[in-house]
């Protein structure tokens, strides 16, 4: 696609319920990010994954986070038993490669702005 | 660990004027990139500038450049001919050079507002 797409863009939820958040990289991007941002925050790394891997998941704060890229494309935040301190920005970005110069370059979607009631 | 630092919660700036943003950053690498993304309110992070440490010449990218002090471990972005439409929040971000992890670290950003 012509950029990194998210959806849903807000998503409701009660505490305690399960969520998935997901993302869609520019198309040819191996390497894909997930991000969190809290109100008046930067964003916060989560995990990275290259192709279908995750190469980096150090970012996740507790179990109830998971995240798939089974095709080495599209990539799903799932988040289980969700509490209000999970409230937040969820940005995804990517890039084409994870190497040095101009391709390791990410690019970010919108993000989901994720309410946990 | 690496941290960033953005010590100006706020900024405003006239129309066609310049304003100048901080960035400090802590690191022990000697190689790393430098980053400053603009989010505004639609929340998409654009990339604005970027800059390789092993450079010493400061990146330009039309009306915006830097000041890369690698020593100070500072990195200014100045925005020149201000417009309205540069009103957002702006973020500096620092990358490890290689490794195996390609995470940015960011810094709590800088609100910039542009009056007409």
């Amino acid at each position: 696609g012509a950029g990194v797409s998210q959806t849903p863009s807000n998503k409701v939820t009660e505490k305690g319920k399960y969520v998935e958040l997901r993302c869609d990289p520019i198309s040819g991007h191996t390497a894909l990010y997930w991000y969190r941002q809290s109100l008046g925050q930067g964003p916060e790394f989560l995990i990275y994954f290259q192709g279908t891997g995750a190469a980096d998941d150090s970012g996740l704060p507790n179990d109830r986070f998971f995240a798939v890229r089974p095709e080495g494309s599209v990539s799903t935040l799932k988040i289980q038993r969700t509490e209000r301190g999970d409230s937040a920005v969820y940005l995804c970005a990517s890039s084409l490669n994870p190497l040095g110069g101009s391709k390791n370059i990410q690019y970010f979607g919108a993000g989901t702005r994720l309410s946990v009631l | 660990a690496q941290t960033v630092t953005q010590s100006q919660p706020e900024m405003s700036v006239q129309e066609a004027e310049t304003v100048t943003l901080s960035c400090t950053y802590d690191t022990s690498e000697s190689d790393y990139y430098l980053f400053w993304y603009k989010q505004p309110p639609s929340r998409q992070m654009i990339l604005v500038i970027r800059q390789e440490a092993y450079k010493q010449q400061n990146a330009t990218e039309n009306r915006f450049s830097v000041n890369f002090q690698k020593a100070a471990k500072s990195f200014s972005l100045k925005i020149s001919d201000s417009q309205l439409g540069d009103a957002a929040m702006y973020f500096c971000a620092y990358r490890r050079w290689g490794g195996a992890t390609n995470k940015l670290i960011f810094g709590t950003g800088t609100l910039l507002a542009v009056q007409p």
